[in-house]
């Protein structure tokens, strides 16, 4: 069946540094991604979304790569600060347009 | 900035008791999602609207959740009776139409006792 997951639950950098969020998603058809981040006992906040016409989107600090070969895609941050610290999530609407969440990768940013 | 409004931020209940949570989308957004988080994994959707009707409640558990958007905007999400196992953050989300971003709520904590 459908599936989003991600491949690391934690994800330690030093701040400066850049960071780099995975995920895999299994059905070949999904056309649209969101990056979500969620900051403890908040709800998730929109980061990036990427349609499956483009490979690469790319806002302020954030860098979001597709690749529909492999099915997989990734969330750079770039010059990680403590306050990117929160669990981020990628979700894959699919062809039910209900945005269907993994587990999400908790990462902490260390001063 | 046009937010997802929920109420109330945080709820305690006693098992058995009936529990209520309320959400007012952004404005225009058709599309209404209830999800349950439960602490260290991802919302699951166990709501959607479309203007006023289900687009999907196949997750929803009948015998003891209800949900309404009778007007198609703001939207009641219940639990009658509540269990321990309903511990959880509810959120709300919005979207424009259905396949854009979704936008979520601040949640609603609720702990069951």
């Amino acid at each position: 069946g459908e599936s989003v997951g991600l491949h690391l639950p934690t994800l330690s950098v030093q701040e400066g540094d850049n960071s780099i969020i995975n995920c895999a998603y299994s059905n070949s058809a999904s056309d649209y991604f969101i990056w979500y981040k969620q900051e403890s006992g908040k709800g998730p906040q929109f980061i990036i979304d990427i349609r499956s016409n483009m490979d690469k989107r790319q806002g302020q600090r954030v860098t979001v790569l597709l690749n529909k070969t492999v099915k997989h895609l990734s969330l750079q941050i770039a010059a990680t600060q403590p306050g990117d610290s929160a669990v981020y999530f990628c979700a894959e609407p699919g062809g039910s347009y209900i945005p269907t969440f993994g587990r999400g990768t908790s990462l902490i940013v260390h001063p | 900035e046009a937010e997802v409004a929920q109420s109330p931020r945080y709820k305690i209940t006693e098992k058995s008791q009936a529990v209520a949570f309320w959400c007012d989308p952004i404005s225009g957004h058709a599309t209404l999602y209830w999800y349950r988080q439960i602490l260290g994994q991802g919302p699951e959707l166990l709501v959607q609207f479309q203007d006023e009707s289900v687009v999907d409640d196949s997750q929803l558990p009948k015998d003891r959740f209800s949900a309404e958007r009778l007007k198609g905007v703001d939207s009641t999400l219940k639990i009658q009776p509540a269990e321990l196992g309903d511990s959880a953050m509810y959120l709300c989300a919005s979207s424009f139409r259905r396949n854009t971003e979704a936008f979520f709520g601040q949640g609603t904590r609720l702990t069951v006792v």
